[in-house]
């Protein structure tokens, strides 16, 4: 079975400070994740996606993941946040062979201090 | 590229009325398409998807029922809404093919308050 686990419920950081929120996945498969973004009463924007090529993956926005799966995770990060960050994050990991489904993190509220 | 619209963008509902949410998609043909729901500060869950004209799966037994007249409408319905249904309602597509065919794109949402 498949399962993500987002390690932090709320992050609070300065402006211009890095930010690093941290994902752990279980999967029996080689897995495809993803990091969207959340800002309020507004949908799911994808920041990235990892889908087994290079582990090291960039997105929108300045953001960044890594794959590791000696460590089962799939942290996101930014060398600086900006206030614009400022919104709730969700880890996804995408369900095996069942239609694309996907099964997302309880997520993680990203607070950005001026 | 793809286009996801919802309406309502926000509806207010007594307990017991009736429900009916749409989602149309642009840009893209013979999409996967997921209904979800976020109750207040909670992640997503995933209600029902559809692969195909007709074709509904039901992720979790409730008061909610989904259907798929044409390839690019998804509609939400209820005959009857409990309190419990309130919540952010999110539409979201798969395409069926393309560089991004693994990803799902999602709509602006209904938020839904059951009174």
């Amino acid at each position: 079975a498949q399962s993500v686990t987002q390690l932090d419920s709320h992050v609070s950081v300065s402006e211009g400070t890095p930010v690093l929120l941290r994902c752990n996945y279980s999967s029996s498969y080689s897995p495809s994740l993803f990091w969207y973004v959340q800002h309020p009463n507004k949908g799911l924007q994808l920041l990235l996606k990892y889908t087994s090529a290079a582990t090291l993956v960039k997105g929108i926005n300045g953001f960044e993941a890594e794959f590791k799966k000696s460590e089962t995770s799939f942290h996101l990060t930014k060398p600086s946040a900006h206030m614009s960050d400022a919104a709730e994050y969700f880890c996804v990991v995408s369900i095996y062979n069942q239609g694309g489904k996907l099964i997302f993190g309880q997520g993680t509220e990203l607070s950005v201090k001026p | 590229s793809q286009t996801i619209h919802q309406w309502p963008a926000t509806l207010v509902q007594p307990v017991g009325s009736p429900l009916s949410l749409e989602c149309t998609v642009e840009g893209t043909s013979n999409p996967n398409l997921y209904w979800y729901r976020q109750a207040a500060g909670r992640g997503l869950q995933l209600l029902f998807y559809s692969v195909g004209i007709g074709q509904i799966s039901s992720e979790v037994p409730q008061n909610l029922s989904a259907s798929r007249p044409q390839d690019r409408q998804f509609i939400l319905s209820s005959k009857k809404l409990l309190l419990s249904d309130s919540g952010f309602y999110l539409c979201a597509l798969k395409p069926s093919s393309g560089a991004s065919y693994n990803e799902q794109f999602f709509g602006p949402g209904t938020r839904l308050t059951v009174l």
